[in-house]
Parts: structure tokens; sequence; C-alpha cells
């Protein structure tokens, strides 16, 4: 199994502002994957974070907005840009260890 | 393109009950993987399986059994003698075999009452 921690676990933000999230893996790891759980909604790709290239992003979500960061093999962030009231979230991130294990999340509310 | 859907938004049974929670996936991919996945109130997205295409076996898990049918392009769970600590979130998900990206559907809502 993988152990994955986020921080912060949850944060209140002003519109405008931007918040960096962190995702540390206890195991090295090709792919990083960062999602996006809107309330009460289904979970939504944000992007494919790989260490040494740039971030693949899916429809609907760009690297202004998302910009995420892939330094080693065991690291990451995504910072959500410029925030606004529809951005409020629960943003997790996910590896693929031979399972797939996903974060405990960070609770994101933009007032 | 793939897809996956939960038809029960919401279920709700008395503790003791067995319930079974739907899952039906499409897919173009002969070869592929299908997940569950339970998410408590806290949040964390907790791993339940992970079944492979080509292994249309049955599982059974304490409590937990899954039906896999190909056929019918279903992979349901069954949760036997249900618990209050049974109540949250499932999610069923869909990742084909070129790609580590995983689809969820809308998920169900399980509430165990008392």
């Amino acid at each position: 199994s993988a152990v994955i921690s986020q921080k912060p676990s949850r944060d209140i933000c002003q519109r405008g502002t931007s918040l960096t999230i962190q995702c540390q893996v206890d195991s090295q790891v090709t792919m990083m994957f960062w999602y996006r759980q809107q309330p009460g909604q289904s979970l939504t790709l944000i992007a494919t974070a790989n260490q040494g290239s740039e971030a693949t992003y899916e429809s609907g979500f760009v690297i202004d907005k998302f910009p995420i960061s892939r330094p080693n093999l065991t690291f990451s962030t995504l910072t959500v840009s410029n925030m606004s009231p529809e951005d409020s979230s629960i943003y997790l991130c996910s590896v693929v260890n031979y399972e797939q294990y996903f974060g405990p999340g960070t609770r994101l509310t933009v007032t | 393109a793939q897809k996956v859907t939960q038809a029960q938004t919401e279920i709700s049974v008395v503790e003791k009950e067995d319930v079974t929670l739907d899952c039906v996936y499409e897919t173009r991919d002969t070869t592929y993987y299908l997940f569950w996945y339970k998410q408590p109130p806290s949040g964390e997205l907790v791993f339940l399986i992970r079944r492979n295409s080509f292994d249309e076996q049955n599982e059974i898990s304490g409590r937990y059994s899954w039906n896999f049918q190909k056929s019918t392009s279903s992979f349901n769970f069954t949760i036997t003698a249900s618990q209050v600590v049974d109540s949250a979130v499932y999610f069923c998900a869909l990742r084909y075999n070129a790609g580590n990206m995983l689809t969820f559907g809308g998920g169900t809502r399980l509430m165990v009452k008392p």
C-alpha cells in the first residue's frame, strides 16, 4: 500500500487569493494525480503529474488556474490560484502503487 | 469513452439488513480495472477492491462481497448484515489498461440506521 499525507487538511480562504496544497507519499511513484470533489459531487481528475515533465491537464482545467509542481518521486503540490467560491471543494492527490490510493484530502472553502 | 453509472444516489437501510449497491460501466477497452471506494463523513477515500476485466470470479471479504458480470457490464457491491459504521458514500470507478486515470460514478450515499 501507499501512505499519502496532504497539507493543509482544510483551509478557509478569501476570494482572489491562492492556496498551495502539498502531497507527500511514503514511497517513490511515477505518476501522481490531483482530483477535485465539489460539494455533494463525485471526483473529477484535474491533472496527472509526472516527475521531470509538465503536468497533463484534463479538459476544463488549465495550468494558470491550477499550477502543479512535481520536484521528485514522492512529492507534489497543487496551487489553486485566484480563488473564487466555485473553487470550494475537497482536493485529493492519488497515486498508483499496484492499487490506486488517495490522500486524506484538503477541504477548501473560499469566501 | 468511459462511463460509470451508479443509479442509486441514496439508500437507507436498518442495521443488520443486507444492501446491494449497483454499478454499471461502459468502456470499449477489452482490458480494464474496476474499483470500489468508501468515503466516510471524514472525507478520505478508502480503497475497498480492484477487479481486473479478465477475472470474473466473485469476491468476498468479511461482510463485503462483489459480483462482477461482464455480460451486463456490472460490478455490484453487497454489504451483508449492515452496520451503522457502513454509513458512507460509496464510489465505483473504472480505469482502462493503457492509462491510470480513474473515471468515477456519481456515488451512492448509504445510510444505515440503528
